[in-house]
């Protein structure tokens, strides 16, 4: 089975700091992947997305990720944190090119989360 | 377009009973997952549904259970109850699912707490 590993529990930044947060999957075929957030309060939002083309690929409220093939990885980067980026993050993969099984795992598959706060 | 939305927000069962959770997908999506999300294992998916047809299923007993309608609105059912089934069930919905590299839209959860 699948496992993605995010690396960071707890992370603490002050604002203006730039921020990367670390995810690593173990599939070795064809993947989608994922950031969401997850503001206090709120339901889980979609950051950004990766299916296929340029690896590096840009989001919302400018996040960004890094897809790198050899590392298994997919990076989230934010070169100036804000206040309100104060959340937990979830990187989530799922596999491609699979049909369904009717059996298998086959949706989602996320990280245990980070919780960023974002100090002013 | 509305968002996903899910049924009731909070609820509190005891053991042993049984629980229905429902959602409704953004209109036009016809696939709709399941997940499980706790403090201590993250979140975990649990099945999916398409055309009134579980697709997928994750690792979970079968007192874990679903089912979805022709409007593509889906119910999850909890059977017997425990204490380890409290936890913040999210729905989520996407066009196609299966093999199509695409987005889940997640709602906000049903809360469930079992005491």
């Amino acid at each position: 089975a699948q496992s993605v590993s995010q690396h960071n529990h707890h992370v603490i930044l002050s604002e203006a700091a730039s921020l990367e947060l670390g995810c690593n999957y173990s599939y070795g075929g064809t993947v989608n992947l994922f950031w969401y957030v997850q503001y206090p309060g709120q339901h889980l939002q979609l950051l950004l997305k990766y299916f296929s083309g340029d690896p590096l690929v840009k989001g919302i409220k400018g996040f960004e990720a890094e897809f790198i093939k050899s590392k298994f990885s997919f990076n989230l980067r934010k070169p100036s944190v804000q206040w309100s980026d104060t959340a937990e993050y979830f990187c989530a993969v799922k596999q491609g090119n699979v049909p369904p099984s009717g059996g298998g795992a086959d949706g989602l598959t996320f990280g245990k989360g980070t919780h960023l706060i974002i100090q002013p | 377009k509305a968002g996903v939305t899910q049924t009731p927000r909070y609820l509190i069962k005891t053991r042993g009973q049984q629980v229905t959770l429902s959602c409704s997908p953004i209109s036009g999506h016809r696939s709709v997952s399941w997940y499980q999300q706790t403090p201590g294992q993250g979140l975990q998916f649990l099945f999916e549904y398409f055309s009134e047809t579980q697709r997928n299923k994750g690792n979970f007993p079968g007192r874990f259970s679903g089912r979805q309608f022709s409007n593509s609105r889906s119910e999850m059912n909890v059977s017997t109850l425990e204490l380890g089934d409290s936890a913040l069930y999210l729905c989520a919905s996407s066009r196609l699912g299966g093999v199509a590299p695409e987005t889940q839209y997640f709602g906000p959860g049903t809360r469930l707490l079992v005491l």
